[in-house]
């Protein structure tokens, strides 16, 4: 157990729809990135949230948005769900930027139909 | 473009025997190369490497960077069916405050 806690653990979601994935950090950690991992894939990095900012983004369009509270814990809201979004959206937590032994949660999958 | 491939994609051993598996990577401003073992759903941390020929190790897992061939390997000796899991090698950039990681190796251990 890395600490770090995500909510919901599964959800299915119809296409156009809206969806927020939720992250609470590991204790002391202030740096949460998200990752999505397509089915036989590695993780894809979507953004990175440091001390509430966003510090640093993959290749993922503007309808993945993300937001880091004063607590650090952090929300991931994809809008316009498009089938090709289902996978399993990782949320990991270090301290500070760097993001080596970065600890991840258990994910959420999310199904698009 | 950067790029990190990993070989074999799956393999499948029996319980006692020693495996490699390699990450092979072309990445411009390199800083280090990580491996992460990813049994069910969260990926956790083995190893981070920045120097090239010196060996990490931890218990049967090993792992040792090439930084002019540009590969990295992971060794686990004395295979267990709990080393069973997709392990994941992944590079980080000077510049970028990501890691990039690779498809991964599904490893299955047969009691």
């Amino acid at each position: 157990e890395t600490g770090v806690t995500q909510s919901p653990t599964h959800l299915i979601k119809t296409r156009g729809q809206q969806v927020t994935l939720r992250c609470s950090s590991q204790s002391g950690h202030n740096t949460v990135s998200w990752y999505q991992q397509a089915l036989g894939q590695g993780p894809q990095f979507i953004f990175q949230y440091y001390r509430e900012e966003e510090n640093g983004r993959g290749n993922f369009p503007p309808r993945f948005s993300g937001l880091q509270f004063p607590n650090y814990s952090s929300e991931l809201n994809v809008n316009a769900l498009e089938l090709d979004d289902s996978a399993l959206y990782l949320c990991a937590s270090s301290l500070g930027t760097g993001i080596e032994k970065l600890f991840f949660g258990s994910g959420t999958q999310l199904s698009v139909l | 473009e950067d790029k990190v491939v990993q070989s074999p994609l799956s393999l499948v051993v029996h319980e006692g025997d020693t495996v490699t598996l390699n990450c092979s990577y072309e990445v411009t401003n390199f800083r280090s190369l990580l491996w992460y073992k990813q049994e069910k759903k969260a990926p956790t941390f083995l190893f981070m490497l920045t120097s090239s020929g010196i060996e990490k190790k931890s218990g049967r897992l090993s792992s040792i960077l090439d930084k002019k061939e540009l590969f990295s390997i992971l060794n686990i000796t004395a295979t267990q069916t709990g080393d069973s899991a997709i392990y994941l090698c992944a590079y980080t950039n000077f510049g970028n405050e990501k890691l990039t990681f690779g498809t991964g190796t599904r490893l299955t251990i047969i009691p």
